[in-house]
């Protein structure tokens, strides 16, 4: 696709379910990222993909959130045991190369996860 | 640390003048690069803007222009003939080698409302 795609764009679920997030960045992308924004502030860092491998977790809130990117293209961001403070627009975004000169990192529309 | 500070949380104009929103930064890195994102009430991240450090030259793009100026750690924006199209939220981000080059860190936002 042209640019960056996630799904589901809205996501209610109740407190302790375990929920996931997808994302599909631009084609030939090969650096990902996950981004968390919660109401009235900026997106935060949560984990950074470098093809299949996740070269910066620092950003996971704790040991409920993980997440994948098996073949280097679709990563999903999973949440164990969901609590109402995990409430937030879950953004994704992709570059072409994790330099520091070349990449320009963009977004995709995000999905809303709100836990009842 | 790393630190993007936009003092104005919102601001509201009348269609045709002119709005700068400020965006001062804290690094300890000597090379760095500085963003411009907008964020319209659809919810997607629009990239506007990267410099780098080392490039302290304004740059003008339309009715966007910007003014890095390092000395006071500030990348201000500034539209021209504002427009109701220009109603979104803007945040300034800031890259650098101590996030690994990875990651952004974002200023909160200013929420730019432009009225007819």
């Amino acid at each position: 696709g042209a640019g960056v795609s996630q799904t589901p764009s809205n996501k209610v679920t109740e407190k302790g379910k375990y929920v996931e997030l997808r994302c599909d960045p631009i084609s030939g992308h090969t650096a990902l990222y996950w981004y968390r924004q919660s109401l009235g502030q900026g997106p935060e860092f949560l984990i950074y993909f470098q093809g299949t491998g996740a070269a910066d977790d620092s950003g996971l809130p704790n040991d409920r959130f993980f997440a994948v990117r098996p073949e280097g293209s679709v990563s999903t961001l999973k949440i164990q045991r969901t609590e109402r403070g995990d409430s937030a627009v879950y953004l994704c975004a992709s570059s072409a190369l994790a330099g520091p000169s070349t990449d320009t990192q963009y977004f995709g529309p995000g999905t809303r996860l709100t836990v009842l | 640390a790393q630190k993007v500070t936009q003092a104005q949380t919102e601001i509201s104009v009348v269609e045709k003048e002119d709005v700068t929103l400020d965006c001062v930064y804290e690094t300890r890195d000597t090379t760095y690069y500085l963003f411009w994102y907008k964020q319209p009430p659809s919810g997607e991240l629009v990239f506007l803007i990267r410099r780098n450090s080392f490039d302290e030259q304004n740059e003008i793009s339309g009715r966007y222009s910007w003014n890095f100026q390092k000395s006071t750690s500030s990348f201000n924006f500034t539209i021209t003939a504002s427009q109701v199209v220009d109603s979104a939220v803007y945040f300034c981000a800031l890259r650098g080698p101590n996030s690994g080059y990875s990651t952004l860190t974002f200023g909160k936002g200013t929420m730019l409302l432009v009225s007819p």
